[in-house]
This record gives C-alpha cells, structure tokens and sequence, in this order.
C-alpha cells in the first residue's frame, strides 16, 4: 500500500470556523491532489500540487486553499467552514509525468462535518 | 470534454455469480484505463489498469480489456464473492501534467450469500 496518511480522520466543526486538513505521504511522489466525495456527484477535484509550492485549481476550489511547503505534505485549508463543505474528502498522490500517465494512490479520507 | 461513463447501480448478485460492469470513455487523447474499488469506510484502492490498446488488465480474479475501437474498458469477474461487495470506478488518465485524471461516477455492486 502507498504511504498516505490523513488526519484527522473524523472532524466535527461550526459554521463559520477555518479547517485544516493534511496529507502525508512517504513515498516522494510529486504530484498531490485533493479530491471531494460526495453522494451523487462522486468524486471531485478541489486542488492539485505538481511540487512544492506549485499549486492549481481543480473542478471545485471555491471556498478552499492548499499549501505544499514540503513534498511529503499537503494542507487542505477551508477558510471559513461552511454546511455545503460536510463531505468525505480523499488526498491522492500521483508520479505522473508529461509523456506518461500514471496512476493515483488515495488516503484513507477524512470525514468533516460542519454544524 | 473527457469524461467516464458507467452503468447505473446498485448491482446486485448472488455469490458466484458472473459480474460485467460496463464503462465507457471519451477522450481527446489516447488514454490509459483505470478500475478502482472503494470498501466500505475507505479510501479507493487501485483495482487494475491498461495504458494501450488491446491490453488487458487483471487482479484478483477481475479483468478488463482495452477496446480503442468501442472506447470501452468494462469490468468483469467469473464468480463474485460477498467480499467483493464494494463501490467500483472506472478511470482515465491523459498524458500531461496535473489535472489529468477523470472518475466515472462509481457503481455500487451487493453481493448476496
């Protein structure tokens, strides 16, 4: 199994208050992404790193950021929590490159709940 | 734009039964084929894949074939168990960097005693 681990893994919050979920990874891949799952929109791309301190939006970025200070790390930040962002959220790494396409490996997921 | 579609679910099967859950692609590019499975509580875990065409790929008794001429990389297993009760999701990957992995929307597969 890939070396991803997420914490925490269960978060209840209030609206309003800033969330910050990380991503570990031990396994020196350089791309991390940030997904979301939700019931009947599977699963969707919030933001990408492809290295440290390069980031991009994904799909669904509004109302979140990321920092990638190191490789091993990626921080989902939810600046101000709202009940739309209750989800399942999944990290993934990824060695992918421009000529070939490479697979995803996820984390366990972290399960937030916003009261 | 890219995009993965899968049948509908729930399936549900008896054990043994035989499994097909079908998938099919659009893409722009030439992509490589991906079958992931999500258990219950966990994240989703890479199934088996295929980066060109004709190639098949297989893991734990399930299979799926590489069909450039129908863009379809459909699912199958000869003999289900309960264990292998779970949410399946076919993928596609495109060369380039970063956002380049697109999910079908999942399909929830029930298996029966």
């Amino acid at each position: 199994d890939a070396g991803i681990t997420q914490s925490p893994r269960h978060k209840v919050t209030e609206t309003g208050t800033p969330v910050t979920l990380r991503c570990h990874q031990t396994e020196n891949h350089r791309y991390m992404y940030w997904y979301r799952q939700d019931p009947g929109h599977g699963l969707r791309l919030i933001h990408y790193s492809y290295g440290v301190k390069d980031t991009d939006k994904g799909e669904v970025s509004d109302g979140y950021s990321v920092s990638r200070s190191k490789t091993e790390d990626f921080l989902l930040t939810l600046e101000s929590a709202t009940s739309s962002q209750t989800s399942v959220y999944f990290c993934a790494i990824s060695d992918g490159g421009s000529l070939r396409s490479y697979e995803q490996y996820f984390g366990p997921g972290t399960r937030l709940t916003v009261t | 734009g890219d995009s993965v579609t899968q049948m509908e679910g729930p399936v549900t099967l008896s054990e043994e039964a035989f499994l097909t859950i079908n998938c099919t692609y659009t893409a722009t590019g030439y992509p490589s084929l991906f079958w992931y499975v999500q258990y219950p509580g966990e994240g989703l875990q890479l199934l088996l894949k295929a980066t060109k065409a004709d190639d098949k790929g297989s893991n734990k008794g399930f299979e799926a074939t590489y069909r450039k001429e129908t863009t379809s990389f459909h699912l199958e297993k000869g003999s289900v168990q309960v264990s292998d009760s779970a949410v399946y999701f076919c993928a596609l990957s495109l060369p380039g960097y970063g956002q380049n992995f697109v999910f079908g929307p999942g399909t929830r597969l029930s298996v029966l005693p």
